[in-house]
Formats: structure tokens, C-alpha cells, sequence
């Protein structure tokens, strides 16, 4: 089983619906990850924070917006989403900060936009 | 920026040979390169890693070559078994924590095990 745990693991939420979706690691980690994956695709890097600090932001539409409540945490809100939104998001986390690091990635959770 | 090429897209091997998939990458800054297996409706899971000062790495069944002069890197799997079916991602990126930095990954190999 995965040491990183999304939830939920499945959401359907019209366009004009607020939700969130949730992931929590507990390996001391300082380094966590939003990716968005489309079917067939591989995972595409959204937001990156490090020791719980927003260190990137892939020009990700506004729509989206990312929390770290604290080091073992780390929210994605969503809202005013599009059909086009629907996918599978990924969150990771490595242990140091800096991409030359493996990332542990939970199993995702999987969005339809209606 | 960094671009990495995968191939092949799909693999069919039957049980018990191996399996071989190829990666190109374009950028000589890279110098960490992981591979991640993918089952159905699961995350990625790191498989092995090789970093830049190492040619070969090896974990039982599986087994990672680099050449950097080529810019290129393999992954192969011994002794297929049912389990290996998933997608395979390679991946490359280099130290520093910029966009510049992030994680490229390749666009994935299917491998199919026959019984």
C-alpha cells in the first residue's frame, strides 16, 4: 500500500461546485506535489511546496488553488472547474526538496467535471 | 528545456522472457533518472533509479543502463511475470528546485505479459 493517502478517491462535481481534494503522508517528507494525469498521458507537475511553502506553480489557471495546512498535509481547492479539468490528480512527496529526489506518489483521485 | 523519448509505446513479451524499454533525453544538465510502474487505477511507484555517476544499477529482476554520451537509458526486466503488466514511465531531471529543474517524464510504455 501507498504511504502518501488521497481522499477521495473518486469526485464528480459540476462546474459550479466547490470541493477539495486531500492528501496526507507521514514519513517526515518536506517536499509535496500536485500532478494532473490524463488517460494515456504521463503525470504533469502543477504545484510544488516546499517545507510547506509554495516554491512552484506551473501557470496553473487560478481555479485550482493548492494549501499546506502543515508539513504532513496538503489540499487542492477547486472551483468553477471545466469538462476539460476532468482527470486523475496525483499527489507526491519527496523526502528533501530539490527534483533530483524519488517522489512517492498516492494513488490519486479521480475528477469528473460535469 | 529537457524532452524525453520513449520507446517502445506498447510491449507484449511472453512469460518468463524479457522485456526492454528505451529512453532518449535531451538535456546533458540531467542526471537523475528514476522509472515508475503504473498499475491500473493505482499511482506511480518508483521501480529504480540510476543517477549520472553510475552506469548500471541493478534489483533482481530489473535492471537500469545509462550512457550519458548517447543520452540515453534502458530499463530491463528478466524473467517476466503476470505482475509485471502495468505502464512504465521513465523520467529525467537535474538537481536545483526550479521549473527549469522539474521532473520530465517520458510518455509511457505498456507492457502486456502473456501467459
Amino acid at each position: 500500500d501507498t504511504e502518501v493517502t488521497q481522499t477521495p478517491k473518486h469526485l464528480v462535481m459540476g462546474m459550479t461546485n466547490k470541493k477539495s481534494l486531500k492528501c496526507e503522508q507521514h514519513m517526515g517528507h518536506r517536499a509535496m506535489y500536485w500532478y494532473k494525469q490524463k488517460a494515456k498521458k504521463p503525470p504533469e507537475l502543477m504545484f510544488v511546496y516546499s517545507y510547506e511553502k509554495l516554491s512552484i506553480n506551473e501557470s496553473v489557471p487560478s481555479r485550482f488553488s493548492p494549501e499546506c495546512p502543515n508539513s504532513s498535509l496538503l489540499n487542492l481547492h477547486l472551483h468553477a472547474l471545466q469538462p476539460e479539468d476532468s482527470a486523475l490528480y496525483l499527489c507526491a512527496s519527496s523526502q528533501l526538496d530539490g527534483f533530483g529526489e524519488p517522489l512517492h506518489f498516492g494513488n490519486g483521485t479521480r475528477l469528473t467535471v460535469t | 528545456g529537457e524532452n524525453v523519448e520513449q520507446h517502445p509505446s506498447t510491449l507484449s513479451v511472453q512469460e518468463g522472457d524479457s522485456a526492454v524499454i528505451k529512453c532518449t533525453y535531451s538535456d546533458s544538465a540531467s542526471n537523475y533518472f528514476p522509472w515508475y510502474k503504473q498499475e491500473l487505477g493505482k499511482g506511480p511507484q518508483l521501480i529504480i533509479d540510476i543517477r549520472s555517476n553510475v552506469g548500471e544499477k541493478k534489483d533482481q529482476r530489473i535492471a537500469v543502463t545509462l550512457n550519458k554520451t548517447a543520452k540515453h537509458f534502458s530499463l530491463h526486466i528478466t524473467e517476466t511475470q503476470p505482475e509485471d503488466s502495468a505502464v512504465y514511465f521513465c523520467a529525467a531531471s537535474k538537481a536545483g528546485y526550479s521549473s527549469a529543474s522539474k521532473i520530465i517524464f517520458g510518455s509511457g510504455t505498456r507492457l502486456s505479459i502473456r501467459p
